[in-house]
């Protein structure tokens, strides 16, 4: 069964650039999304379609893609930004798939 | 305003069922595939199962296929999730997610959750 592997941790500064990665074979072709899940609450969706941001989230999240990895870029990082974020994807078998989340911190 | 508001859970023993609801309003119901995800403590989420918006497709994760039906009541604007032999790995945090009208792949909106525990 396919996988998609993220970073556990990222740490960054405020105002600096937050990279998060999400990678595996399943990515190619396939469209990716992000959600941020903070504690005690339910995941939001801060990126579809690989870049598409939905309304209401900062300009400061982006999204990019290349080959079997995508990246969520949060330019500027705040300290609300600090979050679980989950990249997931649909496989060739109408799979719904997760990464296994990376817990970003903002200090 | 789109309010999904899940219900049912609590703690069962190992091997019997439970079913779950998840009352939908702000939307068409029926415009929307509907999920299920669940998240055990302290882990990350997965996705469960889902029913198009027109109820006649229903897709499952392995590992709940065989076990869980999920199915929906439009007149009532309410998903279900009917659970059956459960495991201790079922423990989670269990959350409705709606589609977008356009794309059945992702979750631009989710209820809160109810937290269902296996356990003798």
């Amino acid at each position: 069964s396919y996988e998609l592997t993220q970073p556990p941790s990222l740490s960054v500064s405020p105002g600096q650039t937050a990279r998060v990665t999400c990678s595996g074979d399943a990515m190619s072709k396939q469209y990716v999304y992000w959600y941020q899940q903070k504690p005690g609450q339910a995941p939001v969706l801060v990126m579809y379609k690989d870049d598409e941001r939905p309304s209401g989230i900062p300009e400061r999240f982006s999204g990019s893609t290349s080959g079997t990895r995508a990246t969520l870029t949060i330019g500027g990082a705040q300290p609300e930004d600090e979050a679980d974020y989950y990249c997931q994807i649909v496989d060739s078998s109408s799979t719904i798939l997760f990464g296994g989340g990376t817990k970003l911190t903002v200090l | 305003q789109v309010q999904l508001v899940e219900s049912g859970g609590g703690v069962v023993q190992p091997g019997r069922s439970l079913t779950l609801s998840c009352t939908a309003s702000g939307f068409t119901f029926s415009s929307c595939a509907l999920h299920w995800v669940r998240q055990a403590p302290g882990k990350g989420l997965e996705w469960v199962a889902v029913i198009s918006k027109d109820g006649k497709n229903k897709y499952y994760a392995d590992s709940v296929k065989g076990r869980f039906t999920i199915s929906s009541d439009t007149s009532k604007e309410t998903l279900f999730l009917q659970m059956s032999g459960l495991r201790p790995g079922d423990t989670a945090v269990y959350y409705c997610a709606k589609a977008s009208p356009t794309n059945w792949a992702f979750f631009g909106d989710w209820g809160q959750g109810t937290l269902v525990t296996v356990s003798s």
